[in-house]
């Protein structure tokens, strides 16, 4: 079993739509809890982070944690063409030295 | 501006012919790491530098070699490719204690025939 599974998609959907994107894990060390988005041939970029359990808002993005359950999610609000991208999940323990990544879910907001 | 910089972005080589992959930061960072990114698989770290002098093995760092002789360049060396090191690479760097916030450069597709 991986420790980190995302759903690749791909997902389209409408512009304006609400878009959840979601990942699971399994190591109950993860502490920090990343989303990068990473467009088409360019680098992945950090959008958010949240530590430990919660939500945290970002503009149109809400990035929430339910370690009980160990789920992730990423909400987008309002969704616009410019956020079509592949977006990848990526928990972390403290103080470890790399990120475990999901696969990625590919996202395409249709005008 | 922050940047990370990779040269080349773009190589075909052939089985066996040794290559390096550059990368350089501007922004003084402790930590730097290397990722290769395939369809199915994800980003893996292949290996890491948590400062000058200072590096070791990500998950999968068969095959590959580093250096860190200063702060700013993080060299990624492939000493005799293979088809199965044909990938998407990726250098990332990072503020020491924050290794959970990586900023990426802009990626290297190697192509080994």
């Amino acid at each position: 079993q991986k420790e980190v599974e995302q759903d690749p998609g791909p997902l389209s959907v409408p512009e304006g739509a609400i878009v959840s994107l979601n990942c699971t894990y399994s190591n109950s060390a993860f502490q920090y809890f990343m989303w990068y988005r990473q467009y088409s041939r360019k680098g992945p970029e950090l959008l958010m982070y949240t530590y430990s359990s919660g939500n945290k808002e970002d503009g149109r993005f809400t990035a929430q944690v339910d370690k009980s359950s160990k789920y992730i999610s990423l909400f987008i609000r309002d969704s616009q063409p410019s956020d079509s991208a592949t977006y990848l999940c990526a928990p972390t323990p403290t103080g470890a030295n790399n990120l475990f990544f999901g696969t990625g879910t590919r996202l395409t907001v249709i005008p | 501006e922050a940047q990370v910089t990779q040269n080349p972005r773009y190589l075909i080589t052939v089985t066996g012919k040794k290559l390096t992959v550059t990368c350089s930061q501007n922004m003084n960072h402790e930590y730097m790491s290397w990722y290769r990114q395939d369809p199915g698989l994800g980003l893996r770290q292949i290996y890491y530098s948590m400062n000058v002098e200072v590096t070791d093995k990500g998950d999968v760092p068969e095959g590959y070699k580093v250096s860190r002789k200063e702060k700013r360049n993080f060299p990624l060396i492939l000493e005799s490719p293979s088809p199965n090191q044909t990938s998407l690479y990726f250098c990332a760097r990072s503020p020491a204690g924050q290794t959970y916030e990586q900023y990426f450069g802009p990626g290297t597709r190697l192509t080994v025939t």
